[in-house]
């Protein structure tokens, strides 16, 4: 079966960096992307960027783009998440998860959507 | 930058009772609306996708309905284990997969 499984809990002191991985297993890697997730206490779901598992290009959130870097490795199918220079306000719960995209033989209609988790890193981001 | 907006952010219900959650985004995303749902402690798990086909696994009292820029998910008939948050995701502007600021169903 499709698994994530995420590396564990850092705790960070603002200004430094963290590289989040992401061991995954069960499907072909290369035929998947994977994007990453955070959610920081009492807050929403927010959407920080993806990767491809075929080629390696990231795509990025605005918001992340001077701060993170995605990359993957197809031999040992992991995907990392490396976040620079951590804020208070980074501090959070952040998720890989399986990023799946095609197109429906029956409506020809692009579908896209997250259909397998990690279980998810707690980052705290504290002095 | 497209905008997800989810109503209402809490509702509170009963055990029985038939729940409506609404996504609106800000411009024009197609059927590219997926749901998710977030119990505290546990990994998001993926309900609905292109806006009305319900993920394998996911019970049927679960739908979803909408295109353009509305969406609605109903939970025809709450169980305990559905008391949670909910999160619509629109991922038909691309490359940028936009989550709305979710609905938490509570007792």
């Amino acid at each position: 079966q499709v698994q994530l499984v995420q590396s564990g809990a850092e705790v960070k002191k603002p200004g430094a960096s963290v590289k989040v991985a992401c061991k995954t297993s069960g499907y072909t890697f290369s035929n998947y992307d994977v994007s990453w997730v955070r959610q920081a206490p009492g807050q929403g779901l927010e959407w920080m960027g993806w990767i491809s598992g075929y080629n390696g290009s990231a795509t990025y959130a605005q918001k992340f783009q001077d701060r993170v870097t995605m990359t993957r490795d197809i031999v040992t199918r992991m995907a990392y998440l490396e976040l620079r220079s951590l804020r208070f306000d980074d501090t959070a719960l952040y998720y890989c998860a399986r990023d799946v995209r095609g197109v429906s033989l029956e409506t020809a209609a692009a579908y896209n959507y997250f259909d397998s988790w990690g279980q998810g890193t707690p980052i705290i981001v504290s002095s | 930058d497209i905008q997800m907006t989810q109503s209402p952010s809490y509702v509170s219900a009963s055990v029985g009772d038939r729940v409506t959650l609404t996504c609106r985004a800000s411009q024009y995303i197609s059927t590219s609306l997926n749901w998710y749902q977030v119990k505290r402690g546990t990994a998001p798990n993926l309900l609905i996708y292109s806006a009305s086909i319900l993920q394998s696994g996911v019970p049927s009292r679960f739908s979803g309905s909408g295109s353009g820029t509305e969406f609605t998910l109903t939970i025809s008939s709450l169980q305990p284990e559905d008391f949670a948050a909910y999160y619509c995701q629109q991922t038909y502007i691309s490359p940028h997969k936009t989550f709305g600021g979710g609905t938490d169903v509570e007792i």
